[in-house]
Order: structure tokens, then C-alpha cells, then sequence
């Protein structure tokens, strides 16, 4: 199956700073990008939604100028978590979609996620 | 999307067949049943998907009810390695697609 990276794997950053994660798409063009955040022992929460060349969607609840979404070209798209805090530790996962042209579907791909912790 | 209902957790012998049920009453006519699953702090891993007929791959078998209220995902000989958090996802095929919405998903284990 298609392959979506994430970079950094994990990272530590301290209280006030800001920290960029990126998610790419390796093998194939994605129009949208999907962020989700995960809290230990609880479920994918949908944060937004990036498309190419286009402002993000952000879900209900969820801060736009916190959270800075680029998606700057078909295969990049990255997180930005300004001025973080310690509830902003999380696990941050993107997913990209791509169509399956011989399949005739759109199918999701995820990356292995960013652990973040903000001390 | 329509909302899924799973069992919060299952186990299961090594070698034997893992059945996993969702539960997804809510479901319109052109929505698919998807299955990911989550191992520890890692992303979700796409299984398998289907709309109304049963669906098999090198991973899983798709069982959906004739009324597609429900279905079962089946790991014919599950591994210790089969243990994670299984999803159910119910999303548009166009419309929205690749948005999944994730529900508490099922913590399976495997025992040896």
C-alpha cells in the first residue's frame, strides 16, 4: 500500500515554543490531508482537514491559530503548534488520500504518528 | 458519517479465529464499512472495507448483514501480533472520503 511518513517520530519541546511536524506522502499525490490527535487511551480525534493550496478546515473545537496548517504541495503537508503547553502533549497523526484509479475508489493512508511533549 | 458501536475489548486464543463485531444501525445506502487497526503507538493500518458483500484479503474477512446494520471483521488464525485496537468506520465512498471519524474501536488480545 501507499506509504505516508512523519517527521519528527517524537519530539520534547518546552512550554512556549513552537514545534513544526510534517507529513508526507512518499509514493503518490495527495490532495488532502487529514491532522488527527490522539490522547493516551482514547480515540483518533479529527483536528482538520488540509488541501493543497488551500486554507485547512478546522473541526469544531480546535484552535486555527494554534494550530497552523500548510499544505504547500501534493506530497507535504505540516502541523505547526505554536506557543505549546503541556495539555497540547499528544499524538499527532496524519492520513493522506489518494484515488485508486484502478480501483476507482479514494483510499486513506496513515503515518506512524509524532509523539509530542511539552514540559 | 454514521456512528459504530464495538465492544470495548475481546481476547483471544493464538491460532484461533478472531470475530470482531460493530455495530452500525445508522448506516445510509451509500456509506462502506471500513476496518483499521491501531498497534501500540503507532498510526492506524487500513484492513478492510466493503459496502454490502462479503469482502476477503490476505488480512481479514468482511461479513455484512443483508440489512448492513452490522458486520464482523474475522482474523481467520490470529497472531500475538494481531494484538491492537481494532476500528469500525462507516464513511461516505465519495463524499468525505478518506475523512474517517474514529469511534473507541476494540482492544483485542491475543494470548498465547
Amino acid at each position: 500500500g501507499a506509504v505516508v511518513s512523519q517527521h519528527p517520530s517524537w519530539v520534547i519541546c518546552k512550554s512556549g515554543t513552537s514545534v513544526k511536524i510534517e507529513c508526507r506522502s512518499l509514493d503518490f499525490q495527495a490532495t488532502t490531508m487529514f491532522w488527527y490527535r490522539q490522547f493516551p487511551k482514547q480515540s483518533l480525534m479529527l483536528m482538520a482537514t488540509s488541501n493543497e493550496g488551500s486554507k485547512a478546515t478546522y473541526e469544531q473545537g480546535v484552535e486555527k491559530d494554534k494550530f497552523l496548517i500548510n499544505h504547500a504541495s501534493l506530497t507535504l503537508s505540516t502541523l505547526t503548534v505554536t506557543s505549546a503547553h503541556p495539555e497540547d502533549s499528544s499524538f499527532y497523526i496524519c492520513s493522506a488520500r489518494w484515488f485508486n484509479s484502478g480501483r476507482s475508489q479514494y483510499e486513506q493512508y496513515f503515518g506512524p504518528g509524532t509523539r509530542l511533549t511539552v514540559t | 458519517d454514521a456512528k459504530t458501536t464495538q465492544p470495548t475489548s475481546m481476547d483471544c486464543a493464538e491460532g484461533r479465529a478472531a470475530n470482531l463485531p460493530c455495530n452500525h444501525s445508522t448506516i445510509s445506502g451509500n456509506e462502506y464499512v471500513y476496518w483499521y487497526r491501531q498497534i501500540h503507538s503507532q498510526g492506524p493500518q487500513y484492513i478492510i472495507h466493503g459496502l454490502k458483500n462479503n469482502e476477503t484479503n490476505e488480512m481479514a474477512s468482511l461479513i455484512i448483514t443483508e440489512d448492513r446494520k452490522s458486520s464482523t471483521l474475522i482474523l481467520p488464525h490470529a497472531t500475538l501480533r494481531d494484538t491492537a485496537v481494532y476500528y469500525c468506520i462507516v464513511r461516505g465512498f465519495n463524499t468525505n472520503a478518506g475523512k474517517s471519524t474514529f469511534g473507541d474501536g476494540t482492544t483485542l488480545t491475543v494470548k498465547p
